[in-house]
């Protein structure tokens, strides 16, 4: 089954503290991309931050850095010194080819950051 | 540059009534193209993608349907509408996997309340 997973529905961090969300996906693909996007309260979908599967060093963008680990299929996205602008639904996002070329997301993690 | 634009932005139809979105791209040949929905507090939910003119796949069965007439214009419709059918609809534009590099970019959104 082709599925990305992620189990945490809400989370809440204070300002200027890191905060790590999850997200597991399953695929007998080899090389491939994954995505976090971001939905703040205006709905406009952005990308965060993509990681390449063959690459083993884990992407970073300013205070966005993921940890990817291949083998466990997992893909966490790490934000450092949360900002109150950072409050958003995150989905993490897969696009499972073999023929199909589907982008399929996760249900998404709701973040507050709280000042 | 690359552009998507989707519309209505709001639309609020009775049940039984029929529903057309459009969202066309520009600035780009060829994409793939996506309908999701985001019902209030949950994840997108992949319902029609498209590789080509004419040539539509449907992830789930519903009261809905899809089209594509122009390389770059993709519809989503409905005969008669339900009350399920009420919820966030996103269309997304990507380029083809040529190096699986399959990255998403969304339109504004329209959000349908059917009443």
């Amino acid at each position: 089954a082709q599925t990305v997973t992620q189990s945490q529905p809400e989370m809440s961090v204070q300002e200027a503290e890191t905060v790590t969300l999850s997200c597991t996906y399953d695929t007998s693909e080899s090389n491939y991309y994954l995505f976090w996007y971001k939905q703040p309260p205006s709905r406009q979908m952005i990308l965060v931050i993509r990681q390449e599967a063959y690459k083993q060093q884990n992407a970073t963008e300013n205070r966005f850095s993921v940890n990817f680990q291949k083998a466990a299929k997992s893909f966490s996205l790490k934000i450092s010194d949360s900002q109150l602008g950072d409050t958003a639904m995150y989905f993490c996002a897969f696009p499972f080819q073999g023929g199909s070329e589907k982008l399929v997301f996760g249900k998404g993690t709701k973040l507050t950051v709280n000042p | 540059s690359q552009t998507i634009h989707q519309w209505p932005a709001t639309l609020v139809q009775p049940v039984g009534s029929p529903l057309s979105l459009e969202c066309t791209v520009e600035g780009t040949s060829n994409p793939n193209l996506y309908w999701y929905r985001q019902a209030a507090g949950r994840g997108l939910q992949l319902l029609f993608y498209s590789v080509g003119i004419g040539q539509i796949s449907s992830e789930v069965p519903q009261n809905l349907s899809a089209s594509r007439p122009q390389d770059r214009q993709f519809i989503l419709s409905s005969k008669k509408l339900l009350l399920s059918d009420s919820g966030f609809y996103l269309c997304a534009w990507s380029l083809p996997p040529t190096g699986l590099n399959t990255e998403a970019f969304f339109g504004q959104g329209t959000r349908l309340t059917v009443v």
